[in-house]
């Protein structure tokens, strides 16, 4: 069935580095991949999305970067800050209209 | 808009018992999901409805969870009778889909604890 691999499950970085988080997905059609933010007890919130038309897409500090033809698609975090220690998990989307989620990737930025 | 809101925030249950979470979706919005998020399975999608209507249920673990949305405004999941396997928390999700997959807002979230 469609899955979505993420890498690594935990990620530990000093503050002012760069974090990437790695994402595969299995079905060629998906054409949606949102990524989301989750503090700890809270719900996930999205923090950036790109569609397949397109390979890369930034704000701020955050980018996102899609290889269609590896299946492959990251998270690019730069100038990290303690505000950003979450967990962070992609997505791809199945169909039109829901996703399956990766296993998430747990941030800590060490001060 | 006070964005997507679940009742109860906190369900601690026996056992047996029967469990109802509740979700009130963003207004406008014509897609809802429910997802159960746990350490060991992450977020697992459950159900999703478009305009009230029950799409895709394959993600129900079993006949036990059931799942209904009588008006644009209000959706429930039950549990009957609950196990302690079902400890998770549950997410409802809405979304307003043109041209295609969107963001998906997700309310807070129930924790629900079986004892």
């Amino acid at each position: 069935g469609e899955n979505v691999e993420q890498h690594p499950s935990t990620l530990s970085v000093q503050e002012g580095d760069s974090a990437v988080i790695k994402c595969t997905y299995s079905d060629s059609a998906s054409n949606y991949f949102p990524w989301y933010k989750q503090e700890l007890g809270k719900r996930p919130q999205l923090i950036i999305d790109i569609r397949s038309n397109v390979g890369e897409k930034k704000d701020q500090r955050i980018a996102v970067t899609l290889n269609k033809t590896a299946k492959h698609f990251s998270l690019h975090i730069t100038e990290t800050q303690p505000e950003d220690s979450a967990v962070y998990f992609c997505a791809a989307s199945i169909g039109t209209y829901k996703y399956i989620f990766g296993t998430g990737t747990r941030l800590k930025v060490l001060a | 808009d006070a964005g997507v809101i679940q009742s109860p925030r906190h369900e601690v249950t026996e056992m047996g018992q029967e469990v109802t979470l509740r979700c009130k979706p963003i207004s406008g919005h014509d897609y809802l999901f429910w997802y159960r998020q746990t350490m060991m399975r992450g977020l697992e999608l459950l159900i999703y409805f478009n305009n009230n209507v029950p799409i895709d249920d394959s993600g129900m673990p079993e006949d036990r969870f059931s799942a209904k949305m009588p008006n644009a405004s209000f959706s429930t999941l039950k549990i009957q009778p609950s196990e302690p396997r079902d400890s998770a928390v549950y997410f409802c999700a809405s979304s307003l889909v043109s041209g295609g997959a969107g963001e998906q807002f997700f309310g807070p979230g129930t924790r629900l604890t079986v004892l």
